[in-house]
């Protein structure tokens, strides 16, 4: 199966300031690569995505790089809030169905 | 529409009695994931179901486990007789087309004594 690992697994940020998570994944036939975000008590939730043929995608404050040659993409939030702080977890999928979680990330806006 | 929907959200069990959770995902998506989230193994793919029909299930840990799909609109996953490793929060996600987002419930806390 797919080899997934994101860096790093804390982040603390002050408010305002940007914030970026890596993910790299080992198998080069993946084609999918969503970002979710997960609440305490919560399940997880889609934040963005983009697709094996397209190195960048924004949506406000988010955006999600894709580097297929060497096998990563990262998400980068700018102008962080209080309400950024959550687990975040990559999840490259690899054929049709599945996805495989990365570790996950703690992200913590200071105020 | 009311996302995916999973009972309990909540169980405490004794060793070796059986629990049933249960999903109904969102109307119109024909793929139904169940996964388990623990601290040291993370989030963990189960089983998922197409069309009703269980596809892959090479993440169900043991025999103990069992997951169905009568129709459309209703999961169950079966651990039976639950043990104390079994412990963790498991989540249902349902997905409309194959490759598209997945979207899931609040998730079932799971505590075996």
């Amino acid at each position: 199966g797919e080899n997934v690992e994101q860096h790093p697994s804390t982040l603390s940020v002050q408010e305002g300031d940007s914030a970026v998570i890596k993910c790299t994944y080992s198998d080069s036939a993946s084609n999918y690569f969503p970002w979710y975000k997960q609440e305490l008590g919560k399940g997880p939730q889609l934040i963005i995505d983009i697709r094996s043929n397209v190195g960048e995608k924004k949506d406000q404050r988010i955006a999600v790089t894709l580097n297929k040659t060497a096998k990563h993409f990262s998400l980068h939030i700018t102008e962080t809030q209080p309400e950024d702080s959550a687990v975040y977890f990559c999840a490259p999928q690899t054929g049709a169905n599945n996805l495989f979680f990365g570790t996950g990330t703690r992200l913590t806006v200071i105020p | 529409d009311a996302g995916v929907i999973q009972s309990p959200r909540h169980e405490v069990t004794e060793m070796g009695q059986e629990v049933t959770l249960r999903c109904k995902p969102i109307s119109g998506h024909d793929y139904l994931f169940w996964y388990r989230q623990t601290m040291m193994r993370g989030l963990e793919l189960l089983i998922y179901f197409n069309n009703n029909v269980p596809i892959d299930d090479s993440g169900m840990p043991e025999d103990r486990f069992s997951a169905k799909m009568p129709n459309a609109s209703f999961s169950t996953l079966k651990i039976q007789p639950s043990e104390p490793r079994d412990s963790a929060v498991y989540f249902c996600a349902s997905r409309r087309t194959s490759g598209g987002d997945q979207y899931f419930g609040p998730g079932t806390r799971l505590l075996v004594l």
